[in-house]
């Protein structure tokens, strides 16, 4: 299996900060690598897929890029409404899909 | 607009079978995409279980395949999750899924509660 690995675990900040987030994957997988957010007792959103093309309605402050082994989502100015758990997962293998453990992120 | 919703069980008795079924609308199942199932136990990541494509063929992660079944039902435009055997440790939130493949899941259901107790 295709390990995900994403730091930090947990990340706190402010609102209109610029956040990164870092995934790593055990193998090379170009840019088969998706982000998803998950809010409290909600599913899961797809926000970026292939690496750096954003889904259709999410905000256009979220942004990803990378290939090969390391990827990283970026959201330009936090606002509220994006205190939540983030997710990587790659689509190398699919449909034998693994996700990174998740990046909390939460107010500072 | 595609919708996916589980139902199923939120209670199983432990070495018994979970079974939930996902029921779609808005999109026909037989006309593509693969179908899919993952969990989240309380507190814990996400976690695939199997897929089934639209042609029927399915894909179940390897430490769970000799438990796992999944199928559709075209005519109900529904597939379903069968997990036998089952222990404390499949406690968890399951979601049904649209997978784009590559280009990752882009419906999810609301996700049912199941617990494993006896």
């Amino acid at each position: 299996d295709i390990q995900m690995t994403q730091s930090p675990s947990f990340l706190s900040a402010s609102v209109g900060d610029r956040v990164t987030i870092t995934c790593r994957a055990s193998q090379s997988i170009s840019t088969y690598l998706n982000w998803y957010q998950q809010k409290r007792g909600k599913a899961p959103k797809l926000l970026i897929y292939a690496a750096s093309s954003l889904q259709s309605g999410a905000p256009s402050r979220f942004s990803g890029s990378g290939s090969g082994t390391e990827f990283t989502l970026t959201i330009s100015s936090l606002q509220p409404e994006d205190f939540a758990t983030y997710y990587c997962q790659q689509s190398f293998n699919t449909p034998a899909i693994t996700f990174g453990q998740g990046t909390r992120l939460e107010i500072k | 607009q595609v919708q996916l919703q589980e139902s199923g069980p939120g209670l199983v008795k432990p070495s018994e079978t979970l079974s939930l079924t996902c029921t779609v609308s808005g999109y026909s199942i037989s006309s593509g995409y693969s179908w899919g199932w993952i969990r989240q136990p309380p507190g814990k990541g996400l976690e695939w279980i199997g897929s089934v494509y639209h042609s029927g063929t399915t894909y179940y992660k390897s430490s769970l395949k000799s438990r796992v079944t999944i199928s559709l039902d075209t005519s109900k435009n529904q597939f379903s999750l069968r997990l036998s055997s089952v222990t404390a440790a499949d406690t968890a939130v399951y979601y049904c899924v649209r997978d784009h493949e590559v280009n990752g899941m882009d419906v999810w259901g609301n996700g049912t509660t199941v617990t494993v107790s006896s």
